[in-house]
């Protein structure tokens, strides 16, 4: 089945613990992003990556990290976590071949910063 | 220029209505409109989609209108049912970089659809 897959679903941590959220997708698709969704915020992309070794920052990156090593996995990682990264994030991923247009959304990471 | 105003912020209307959700944009490089229907609990799954040098685009109930001059689209949904309950976001795309396209998204309207 194609899917894009998050880890973990749910996380509850203290402010200035590292935490790094995966992102898997098995359609070998070169783009990959991660979104941010609030409340009244809609979706916000925080980093993508074009293709591997290739990432660029999105609307609102401060405070993140990402990486590109593999085709198929993008972790986020937050270095010091603030309270204010306390959000839903997804991780979602295209074809530039096929559709580029059409993204493929991850179940999402619900994070708690307290 | 950047923005993708959506409105409105939710929406509750009986079983066969039909739900209106609007959109505006100001850049003209947008090429691309793309709507994404989300459920609870679940990521935004594209809905339908469109591109500006059409006006109107079916998929069985859902429809998008796009005026091209007011720089305006919308989604209708005809003979609503229970099940499209969800949050809906409208989007944009263009062209970023090259060829990654990148897309800008509206707040999203929360819809649900009462028996």
């Amino acid at each position: 089945e194609a899917q894009v897959t998050q880890n973990p679903r749910y996380l509850i941590t203290v402010t200035g613990k590292k935490l790094t959220v995966t992102c898997s997708q098995n359609m070998n698709h070169e783009y990959m992003s991660w979104y941010r969704q609030d409340p009244g915020l809609g979706l916000r992309q925080i980093y993508y990556s074009m293709n591997v070794e290739v990432t660029d920052k999105g609307d609102v990156p401060e405070g993140y990290k990402v990486s590109r090593k593999e085709k198929r996995n993008f972790p986020l990682i937050l270095e010091s976590p603030s309270p204010n990264q306390t959000s839903l994030y997804f991780c979602a991923s295209s074809s530039q071949r096929d559709n580029a247009y059409e993204q493929y959304f991850g179940p999402g990471t619900r994070l708690t910063v307290t | 220029q950047q923005q993708v105003k959506q409105s409105p912020q939710s929406l509750i209307v009986q079983k066969g209505g039909i739900p209106i959700i609007n959109c505006a944009y100001e850049n003209t490089a947008f090429d691309y409109f793309p709507w994404y229907q989300q459920f609870p609990g679940k990521g935004p799954a594209l809905l339908i989609a469109i591109r500006p040098d059409v006006s109107e685009k079916k998929e069985g109930r859902f429809t998008i209108s796009f005026n091209k001059s007011a720089k305006q689209f919308s989604l209708h949904i005809m003979d609503s049912q229970p099940g499209d309950s969800a949050t809906y976001f409208c989007a944009a795309s263009r062209k970023y970089g090259g060829a990654t396209n990148k897309l800008i998204f509206g707040t999203g309207t929360l819809l649900a659809v009462q028996p």
